[in-house]
């Protein structure tokens, strides 16, 4: 069935580049998004590739999409303090569009 | 428009109980969904309502769950006979469905449920 894992935390220094990794098993998905969840708000999507792209770059972001391996991962360069959060990559293949999401990176930046 | 709005944000609640959760959507979007999300663990898929259809919904979802989106805009979510295990943040999103099957799901705040 599906499914999506992801390490659980991940702690950089104030400035460090962060990269957090996700794997994922169904071949099908279309799209796959990386979303944020701050405490008492809401989850944000930060980014999304397709599944044709390697590489999708935005900002202090960048997504890397390994298919053959199922392997996406998220980079943050020049990490910052507000960027503390949870992180939860996420695949969508079916018609409905429902997400499945991964169990969350907590990332802790460290001034 | 201000979001996916939610209501109420908390709700405590005895076992037994029943619940009702309501969620708005962003004005126009066809698409909305519901999610259970418990401490620790990412967002599970419970239902999504294609305009006013409910077109699949979850194992998760037993039968003490229900889910309405009567007129294709607001939606509800009861839970009759809450149980312990019931405790979780249930979030909503809503979507506009395009040709293309990407799918942006813009998230309300969630209402975190409490079952004692």
């Amino acid at each position: 069935g599906e499914d999506v894992e992801q390490s659980l935390f991940l702690s950089v220094r104030e400035g460090d580049s962060s990269v957090i990794n996700c794997t994922y098993t169904d071949s099908s998905s279309t799209y796959l998004y990386w979303y944020k969840q701050e405490p008492g708000a809401g989850l944000q999507l930060l980014t999304y590739i397709f599944s044709n792209m390697d590489m999708k770059q935005d900002q202090r972001l960048t997504v890397l999409l390994n298919k053959k391996d199922k392997h996406l991962s998220l980079r943050i360069a020049d990490t910052q303090t507000g960027d503390s959060a949870i992180y939860f990559c996420a695949e969508s293949g079916s018609n409905t569009g429902k997400l499945i999401f991964g169990q969350g990176t907590t990332l802790q930046v460290k001034p | 428009d201000t979001g996916v709005s939610q209501d109420p944000r908390h709700k405590i609640t005895k076992r037994g109980q029943n619940v009702t959760f309501r969620c708005d959507p962003i004005s126009e979007h066809n698409r909305l969904y519901w999610y259970r999300q418990t401490l620790g663990q990412g967002p599970e898929f419970l239902t999504y309502f294609q305009n006013e259809a409910q077109l699949e919904k979850s194992r998760l979802l037993s039968d003490r769950f229900s889910a309405e989106r009567p007129k294709g805009s607001f939606s509800t979510l009861e839970i009759q006979r809450t149980e312990q295990g019931d405790s979780a943040m249930y979030l909503c999103a809503s979507s506009f469905l395009t040709g293309d099957s990407y799918n942006e799901q813009f998230f309300g705040p969630g209402t975190r449920l409490t079952v004692l």
